[in-house]
């Protein structure tokens, strides 16, 4: 079984600043998408970035990166410079790569509180 | 924004009702998901549809139940609410285009209230 783990439940960043987030998953699979998913007080869930495993190249958008370690089963994201609107809370998301099937397994979560 | 929208927003009852939460997508998606989230906890998939007449249990038993009649449409039923049932429930799908095979979208959520 697949399980993802984020050991930060909360955080905070002074606006402007740098912030990253830690996520660890564990799976004997070798093709496989993980995902770092936003979801702000009382709104949607919003995809923030995804990475493809078989990808070396770490993903990113805009100010959102990630640093992705296959072997050490790590995908932490990093906020730069950070926004009043990135405040939410943020899940890591694991999902295997097999025939259409798109069942994503959650972290915990990190709720991230940015200060002006 | 997604095109995937869910009612109603904030539903509070008694126990022993029968309630009906919609969800309904304006993409075209073939796949149809409902997740459950208790608060500051992870989403856990209990149903999933991957397309008209296919359904099938998620990871976490749940006592509801789910239809696929129409491609737009993934209501989620529950016979007989009980206080255990209180909790977020969110509806997500995914689609045919390459780039949305693996991006979830997702409504903005059911709050449950059982009392």
């Amino acid at each position: 079984a697949q399980t993802v783990t984020q050991s930060q439940p909360e955080m905070s960043v002074q606006e402007a600043e740098t912030v990253t987030l830690s996520c660890t998953y564990d799976t004997s699979e070798n093709n496989y998408y993980l995902f770092w998913y936003k979801q702000p007080p009382s709104r949607q869930m919003i995809l923030v970035i995804r990475q493809e495993a078989y990808k070396q190249q770490n993903a990113t958008e805009n100010r959102f990166s990630v640093n992705f370690q296959k072997a050490a089963k790590s995908f932490s994201l990093k906020i730069s410079d950070s926004q009043l609107g990135d405040t939410a809370m943020y899940f890591c998301a694991f999902m295997i790569a097999q025939g259409g099937s798109e069942k994503l397994v959650f972290g915990k979560g990190t709720k991230l509180t940015v200060n002006p | 924004e997604a095109d995937i929208y869910q009612t109603p927003r904030y539903l509070v009852i008694g126990t022993g009702k029968k309630i009906t939460l919609e969800c309904s997508q304006t993409m075209g998606h073939d796949k149809m998901y409902w997740y459950q989230q208790d608060p500051g906890m992870e989403l856990h998939l209990i149903h999933y549809s991957y397309g008209v007449n296919s359904t099938e249990k998620g990871d976490l038993s749940s006592e509801s139940t789910v239809s696929r009649i129409r491609t737009e449409h993934f209501p989620l039923t529950l016979e007989s609410a009980r206080p255990s049932h209180t909790s977020q429930y969110l509806c997500a799908s995914s689609g045919l285009r390459h780039r949305d095979n693996e991006k979830l979208f997702f409504g903005s959520g059911t709050q449950l209230s059982v009392l």
